[in-house]
Formats: C-alpha cells, sequence, structure tokens
C-alpha cells in the first residue's frame, strides 16, 4: 500500500505560534484526509483535500499531488489545539493509510 | 444527521475470550470501515464492508472477523484474545456515490479494549 510520513513527529509551541505540518505520501492519491486526534481517542475531520487549498478558521492545507505532499498550517495556536494530527490517504478503492502523525503541545 | 455511534465504549476481556463490537455509520452511509490503534504499530486498517459484503481486508489474522447488516450496521468480532489486541478500535462510515474512495471518512469514537 502507499507510505505516508509526517513530519515532525512532536512539535512544542507557545500559545499564539504558527505551525507547519507536512505529511509525505509515496503514489498518486485520489483521496487524503487530515484529522485531529483528541485526548480520548476521537478521530476529527479537518479537511478532505487529494488537491489545492483549503482554509478553516485559524487551521488550512494545502496538497500538491504531482509533487505528493500536503501541509497542515495552524496559525495563531491555543492550547485546545494540542493533540495528535494525522495525515491519510489512499489511491483507488482502498483503504485509508495513515501516518505516524505529529503530536502537537500547546504552552500558554 | 448523527454521527458514527460505537458500542461499548470501553470493555476490559482476559486472555482467550472472545468479544464483538458495534459500530453504526451515519445515516444513508454504506460503507463501514475498521482500524485498529496501538502505540507500536498506529492506525492499521482491518477490513471494509459495503453493502454487507467484505470489500477489503487489512493484514491481520483471521481471529479477527467482520459482518454488516442490511441496516448497514456492523460488527467485528475478535476470538480467542491475546495481550496484543489491547487497542483502540475504530470504525469509520463514508457516503459511496461515486464509489471511487474519493468521499470523506467519517470515525467514531471509538472502543477501547483491553486484554488481561
Amino acid at each position: 500500500g502507499i507510505q505516508v510520513e509526517q513530519s515532525p513527529p512532536d512539535l512544542i509551541l507557545q500559545e499564539g505560534a504558527n505551525s507547519t505540518l507536512r505529511c509525505n505520501f509515496s503514489d498518486s492519491v485520489n483521496n487524503l484526509q487530515w484529522f485531529h486526534q483528541n485526548p480520548w481517542g476521537q478521530l476529527i475531520n479537518l479537511f478532505y483535500i487529494p488537491s489545492g487549498t483549503k482554509q478553516n478558521g485559524r487551521l488550512s492545507a494545502t496538497t500538491v499531488a504531482t509533487e505528493r505532499y500536503s501541509l497542515l498550517y495552524i496559525s495563531s495556536s491555543q492550547t485546545t489545539d494540542s493533540g495528535v494530527y494525522f495525515c491519510a490517504a489512499k489511491t483507488g478503492a482502498n483503504n485509508l493509510f495513515f501516518g505516524t502523525g505529529t503530536r502537537l503541545t500547546v504552552i500558554p | 444527521k448523527a454521527g458514527v455511534t460505537q458500542t461499548p465504549r470501553y470493555l476490559i476481556k482476559t486472555r482467550g475470550q472472545q468479544v464483538t463490537l458495534s459500530c453504526s455509520p451515519i445515516s444513508g452511509h454504506r460503507s463501514v470501515s475498521w482500524y485498529q490503534q496501538t502505540p507500536g504499530q498506529g492506525l492499521q486498517f482491518l477490513f471494509e464492508y459495503f453493502s454487507e459484503t467484505q470489500r477489503n481486508k487489512g493484514n491481520f489474522p483471521g481471529r479477527f472477523s467482520g459482518r454488516q447488516f442490511s441496516n448497514s450496521r456492523s460488527e467485528m468480532n475478535v476470538s480467542t484474545l491475546e495481550l496484543g489486541d489491547s487497542a483502540l478500535y475504530l470504525c469509520a462510515s463514508r457516503g459511496t456515490q461515486t464509489d471511487r474512495g474519493q468521499e470523506t471518512q467519517y470515525f467514531g469514537p471509538g472502543t477501547r479494549l483491553l486484554v488481561l
């Protein structure tokens, strides 16, 4: 299956700072999603973004499909942004393959 | 619309027992997928069901099985539990207008299984 790599594995920020999370994938994708996993384990959808750019409040994402990477931007971070961010991708009708995640800690 | 629901939320079993987990997808969604999350292996795909048929299966032993009912609700079963089966089990559903895997998957809250 497709390989999905995320960086950095861990990130510690001061509240109010901006950050960029990266996701590289090994093959062409027809589905790419970003999730935030909360402390209780729930995966919360952030973006469905196989290509292009989307924005939702302080979060935005860009996928450059031809270069096989996606970026998640978090601006003006808040303590509630803490948690693990996952990128997941699929090709064709296969299942989603997940990266190993970026653990974000926002310090007040 | 109500989201994906999973029951039970927490479960404690002993080695050798079997367990059944349940997942109700978002209304109108016909595809249900199951994932296992552990600290060591991360999020791994178990299987996907669509219209009561298994479409796709991950690399797990035969002790892991599932099924889907006509109302799209799905169950997964793990027999002869091992300590390594302790994990968060997540269920996801998606609509299938195009059936080409392009739809957003929505996840339930998970069932946390502890095997002693």
